[in-house]
């Protein structure tokens, strides 16, 4: 079965940095896209960056472009988002997710993200 | 506008019908998917596509769409449904996904 465990959350004090990791099993994790989604307390989900199975196409939200860096490692099943200059806006879970940004069949486009890890909880302090 | 707009609460009474909407222009290029999040929990996808279900969410949840407004039906809601839910979308012109702000669901 599909599997993804997310490790590296922690308290990191601010302007500090972190790198966080997921661990993914149960499928060819190269043929997938893969997801990084957070979600602060008491708030909503929130997209930050996807990349392919190849590592070679990636997308950033512009929230975070310039201080996040997503990452892959296929020999290691292994996904990665580098975070820098931690802010307290920074605080949330952070999930590692398998995504189909381009899902497509007779009736049309619609992303998916279709298995989401359990989450990494990032605390910033001051 | 790059963004997808959800009501923030929304209650039913057991075994009745509850809508729940989202808004963006991104869905007028494709389809959203939905996600029901319980405190927690992570978030499970529930409808995808014109009106798809992932193996294991029950027949009672449905997705419909017109324009730029996608909907999540839950026909005879259940004690178990109440949740947070989550309309999840890609703008076609940056290829940036994005989701809802998330509609609490009640179930009364």
């Amino acid at each position: 079965q599909v599997q993804l465990v997310e490790s590296g959350g922690g308290l990191v004090k601010s302007g500090g940095s972190l790198r966080l990791s997921c661990a993914a099993s149960g499928f060819a994790f190269s043929d997938f896209y893969m997801t990084w989604i957070r979600q602060a307390p008491g708030k909503g989900l929130e997209w930050l960056s996807y990349i392919d199975g190849t590592g070679s196409t990636i997308y950033y939200a512009d929230s975070v472009k310039g201080r996040f860096a997503i990452s892959r490692d296929n020999a290691r099943n292994s996904l990665y988002l580098q975070i820098n200059i931690l802010g307290a806006e920074d605080t949330a879970v952070y999930y590692c997710a398998r995504s189909h940004p381009y899902y497509y069949d007779s009736d049309g486009y619609s992303p998916v993200v279709d298995y989401w890890g359990q989450g990494t909880l990032v605390t910033v302090s001051s | 506008s790059s963004e997808l707009t959800q009501d923030p609460a929304v209650s039913v009474a057991l075994g009745q019908t509850v809508r729940i909407t989202c808004q963006g222009d991104s869905l007028r290029s494709c389809y959203a998917s939905w996600y029901q999040q319980k405190p927690g929990q992570a978030p499970v996808l529930v409808v995808f596509g014109k009106n798809n279900r992932p193996s294991g969410i029950p027949d009672r949840f449905s997705g419909s769409s017109s324009g730029s407004t996608a909907s999540l039906t839950i026909t005879g809601a259940q004690a178990e449904d109440e949740a947070e839910y989550y309309c999840h979308s890609r703008d076609s012109s940056t290829n940036h996904l994005m989701f809802g702000g998330g509609t609490k669901l009640t179930v009364l």
